[in-house]
């Protein structure tokens, strides 16, 4: 089956840097691939959504410079949060599309990165 | 905009039959998606509805119907490891967004 995975799966920092978490889809070559965010008690929020090659697109009230977003192979896209604030403590969720097939629309969840700014 | 509605929280006795409804309004649709998710883990994938009717794949089933906005799921011979969080989920927009529900912490007990 379709195997999705991040890098770390749990990071703690300091208020003020950046923290970097990759997405890999490990089987199969995902054109796109969508960040989520979910707090706690809460459902997943879509971020950007991130095609290979290209810049990615974020959604409404998510701030660009702040999730940077890199796709640069179609297999891994990453996730930087810049300078990071307590209130980016969160559970960061991707996954991956499958463009081939007639799973065309399912989408593959990675298993989720734990975010602790202190 | 983008509307999905479904019950907060369910509870159910082991070995019963439990039904987690969900409403969307979305702006344009290519299908819907339930997910389970226990804490702290990723969701996994259940079932995807993109026509009308009931789709069973074992002990669960999902129904869907576009003129009324409406799905739910079924969950059959409810076990302890069900206990778990139910999303609803829909495909729309241009780059076939899943747009997600708050989703349903559902409770099995003995």
């Amino acid at each position: 089956g379709a195997v999705v995975s991040q890098h770390p799966s749990w990071v703690i920092c300091k208020s003020g840097t950046s923290v970097k978490i990759e997405c890999r889809s490990l089987d199969f070559q995902a054109t796109t691939m969508f960040w989520y965010r979910q707090f706690p008690k809460q459902s997943l929020m879509l971020m950007a959504t991130s095609n290979e090659g290209s810049k990615a697109t974020y959604e409404q009230g998510v701030e660009k410079d702040k999730f940077l977003i890199n796709h640069a192979s179609l297999t891994l896209s990453t996730l930087t949060v810049t300078s990071a604030h307590p209130e980016d403590s969160s559970f960061y969720i991707c996954s991956a599309r499958a463009e081939r097939g007639e799973r065309f629309y399912e989408q593959y969840f990675g298993p989720g990165t734990r975010l602790t700014v202190t | 905009g983008q509307n999905i509605d479904q019950p907060t929280e369910m509870t159910a006795t082991e070995g019963a039959i439990v039904q987690i409804n969900c409403t969307y309004q979305t702006s344009g649709f290519n299908g819907l998606f339930w997910y389970q998710q226990h804490a702290g883990e990723a969701p996994t994938f259940l079932s995807y509805n993109v026509l009308d009717g009931l789709e069973e794949k074992g002990r669960f089933s999902s129904f869907l119907s576009r003129s009324k906005g409406y799905s739910y799921l079924l969950l059959k011979e409810l076990q302890m490891k069900d206990s778990a969080s139910y999303l609803c989920a829909v495909l729309s927009g241009g780059y076939n967004k899943l747009i997600f529900g708050a989703g349903t912490r559902l409770a099995v007990h003995p």
